[in-house]
């Protein structure tokens, strides 16, 4: 069984366009993440919410949008996609109650996003 | 101000060589935990390792080792024997009581070990 999953693994759009990634967890965990990896290898937490509460919201233009609609889930919505999208998007979980930051985070396997 | 810096870009190794990952963090909390996660060729970011600030004990996992030394803020990351399936971009992160949990990572090293 996966632990983490997202869908999809792959996806090419045109500048312009919406786009959802979704994020499913069955570790029971309490904590989801959102996190991008840039060309250049570097990861950066996006958002985080602890039993669908918004805990973390980093510096992210508003075009990105997230949700959960319950604790095992954690969606990414994005406006007007822009070339500077384009890059890796993980889902991670952890089971931290608290979002204290004790917790080892535990990632899904990624979402290429391609921005024409 | 929080940062981790993995100073090596790039290893390159012959197989069965020893090999050691530099990790180096800077944080002002007391209380903070140390991660080592692998992200093979796939793309998939693999959990290695989590360590406490409290806890200055190396650990050793197979052919992994960790030295954790909090004199100079550095976390390294040892493989002994390397061979070709550790070829990889290795992470280090920090996390701190203070900061809600995300983690902030280093630049990562790439490893590769040539047959």
């Amino acid at each position: 069984d996966t632990a983490v999953s997202q869908t999809p693994k792959y996806l090419v759009t045109q500048m312009g366009n919406d786009k959802s990634i979704k994020c499913e967890q069955n570790l029971g965990h309490d904590t989801m993440y959102w996190y991008k990896q840039d060309s250049k290898k570097f990861l950066k937490i996006m958002f985080s919410y602890n039993n669908k509460e918004l805990i973390i919201n980093e510096t992210v233009p508003n075009r990105f949008s997230p949700k959960s609609p319950d604790k095992a889930h954690l969606n990414l919505h994005i406006n007007s996609l822009e070339l500077g999208d384009s890059a890796v998007y993980f889902c991670a979980s952890s089971q931290a109650r608290l979002a204290r930051g004790t917790d080892t985070q535990y990632f899904g396997p990624g979402t290429r996003l391609t921005v024409l | 101000a929080q940062k981790v810096t993995q100073a090596q870009t790039e290893i390159s190794v012959v197989e069965k060589e020893d090999v050691t990952l530099d990790c180096v963090y800077e944080t002002r909390d007391t209380t903070y935990y140390l991660f080592w996660y692998k992200q093979p060729p796939s793309g998939e970011l693999v959990f290695l390792i989590r360590r406490n600030s409290f806890d200055e004990q190396n650990e050793i996992s197979g052919r992994y080792s960790w030295n954790f030394q909090k004199s100079t803020s550095s976390f390294n990351f040892t493989i002994t024997a390397s061979q070709v399936v550790d070829s990889a971009v290795y992470f280090c992160a920090l996390s701190t009581s203070s900061n809600t949990g995300k983690l902030i990572f280093g630049q990562g090293t790439t490893l590769q070990v040539k047959p």
